[in-house]
């Protein structure tokens, strides 16, 4: 079983849908939790981090549930620039950091 | 925010050849870490490359094949010994911020033929 697992997707919507993105994680120790996003060609840049409380930054909601050792990502209003993929990554200690193969996400106009 | 910045960004090699990637940092850190991606793969860490000591191997790295130098606080390399077509992939540094995430240098596309 993999450390942290995603579905790979693609996931294909049309321009304002909402898509939810979920990933779950092995070590019940992880410490901390982020979602990553990887345009095409590049590098993975931070999208945001991951609470209990859960974690809202404009049209992203990030949550946390510790109990079933689940990530979900929500991206409401789909814009085309949000096509990417994106990563989900557990950190479970110091810098040890585990990064999900992503889900891959094509909002069409 | 730290600015990273990688050489070569591309190159195609021929098997058995050797390729040394280059990171430059804008700033000092204590740690640099050193990535693969594979085609439609995720990240998996090589090692980590701390200054005055030598690299942190993952498991299934070895430093005869990724040998990697840190000489001061703002550059690291990484080489790519005896090079076959399983290690074409690209090659990203990155280094810890101080929130237990990561900067990411815009990485090394690397075709061994």
């Amino acid at each position: 079983r993999k450390e942290v697992e995603q579905d790979p997707g693609p996931f294909n919507v049309p321009e304002g849908a909402t898509v939810a993105f979920n990933c779950t994680y092995s070590n019940s120790a992880s410490q901390s939790f982020f979602w990553y996003r990887q345009d095409c060609r590049k590098e993975p840049k931070l999208l945001m981090s991951v609470y209990s409380s859960g974690n809202e930054d404009g049209r992203f909601t990030a949550q946390l549930n510790r109990a079933s050792q689940y990530i979900s990502l929500l991206i409401r209003d789909s814009k085309l620039s949000d096509s990417a993929t994106y990563l989900c990554v557990v950190n479970t200690g110091g810098f040890k950091t585990i990064f999900g193969a992503g889900t891959r996400l094509f909002v069409k106009a | 925010s730290a600015v990273i910045s990688q050489k070569p960004s591309r190159d195609i090699c021929q098997r058995g050849t050797s390729l040394t990637i280059q990171c430059q940092v804008d700033s000092q850190v204590t740690m640099m870490f050193w990535y693969r991606q594979q085609p439609g793969q995720s990240l998996t860490l090589i090692a980590t490359a701390n200054q005055g000591s030598e690299a942190t191997y993952e498991s299934g790295f070895v430093i005869d094949k990724f040998p990697i130098s840190r000489p001061n606080l703002t550059f690291s390399t990484l080489t790519v010994s005896n090079m076959s077509p399983e290690d074409s992939s690209i090659y990203l540094c990155s280094v810890p911020t101080r929130m237990d995430t990561q900067y990411f240098g815009p990485g090394t596309r690397l075709t061994v033929l």
